[in-house]
């Protein structure tokens, strides 16, 4: 079965932590996505990566960063949580511009 | 600002009917049209990817149409189940296939009682 894999289902922080959301797929999909989703919103999208080393802005960039140092894995960090950033996170894969490939979500809490 | 529109948002219906909801989205610069299955607790999964007008696809009892001059496509699930009890997501990909971004409508909830 094909599969992309986030690393934590639940995760609660602290306003001002850094926090880490990784994601991993075994497709060799070329393009990763992090999306997060809110009550009454469609997926909005963070960030987006077309290879390795390469990331491009979604519609929703501010207060995010990601990583892609291997085709494999897409990180999405948050400098400084903050209370807003409370939300489901989602990571999906694709190849070339088909279907996406999700992972189950991860649901961050900010205190 | 691109618009993806579905619905209702939400919607109840008793296990045995059949149900439709909608995705409208621009019509112009027309690429592709997905639907994708949520069910809670699991990933979002593909249902249909539809490029052309007049498309019609089917997965057993579910069917989608698309119309990209108008704007719209129709999702129908013939015969509910309580197992299709999940929210209905569509996104539209516009312009060229280099630009990679899906925009997504907000969902449509669907709730099968047995």
């Amino acid at each position: 079965d094909v599969k992309v894999t986030q690393s934590s289902r639940y995760l609660v922080k602290r306003t001002g932590e850094k926090v880490f959301l990784e994601c991993v797929q075994d497709m060799d999909h070329e393009n990763m996505f992090w999306y997060r989703q809110d009550p009454g919103l469609g997926l909005r999208l963070i960030y987006f990566s077309y290879d390795v080393k390469m990331k491009e802005k979604g519609d929703i960039p501010e207060g995010y960063s990601v990583s892609r140092e291997k085709k494999e894995r897409f990180s999405l960090i948050l400098e400084s949580a903050s209370t807003n950033q409370t939300s489901m996170y989602l990571c999906a894969s694709s190849l070339t511009f088909g279907e996406l490939f999700f992972g189950e979500g991860s649901r961050l809490t900010v205190l | 600002i691109l618009n993806v529109e579905q619905s209702p948002q939400s919607l109840h219906v008793q296990e045995g009917d059949s149900t439709n909801f909608t995705c409208s989205f621009p019509s112009s610069n027309f690429y592709a049209l997905h639907w994708y299955r949520w069910e809670t607790a699991k990933s979002p999964e593909a249902l249909f990817v539809m490029t052309l007008n007049g498309d019609e696809k089917k997965k057993g009892r579910i069917s989608a149409t698309l119309n990209t001059k108008e704007g719209y496509s129709y999702l129908y699930i013939k015969g509910s189940q309580p197992e299709d009890s999940a929210t209905y997501l569509c996104a539209f990909r516009g312009g060229s296939s280099n630009t990679g971004k899906l925009i997504f409508g907000q969902g449509t909830t669907l709730q099968v009682k047995p």
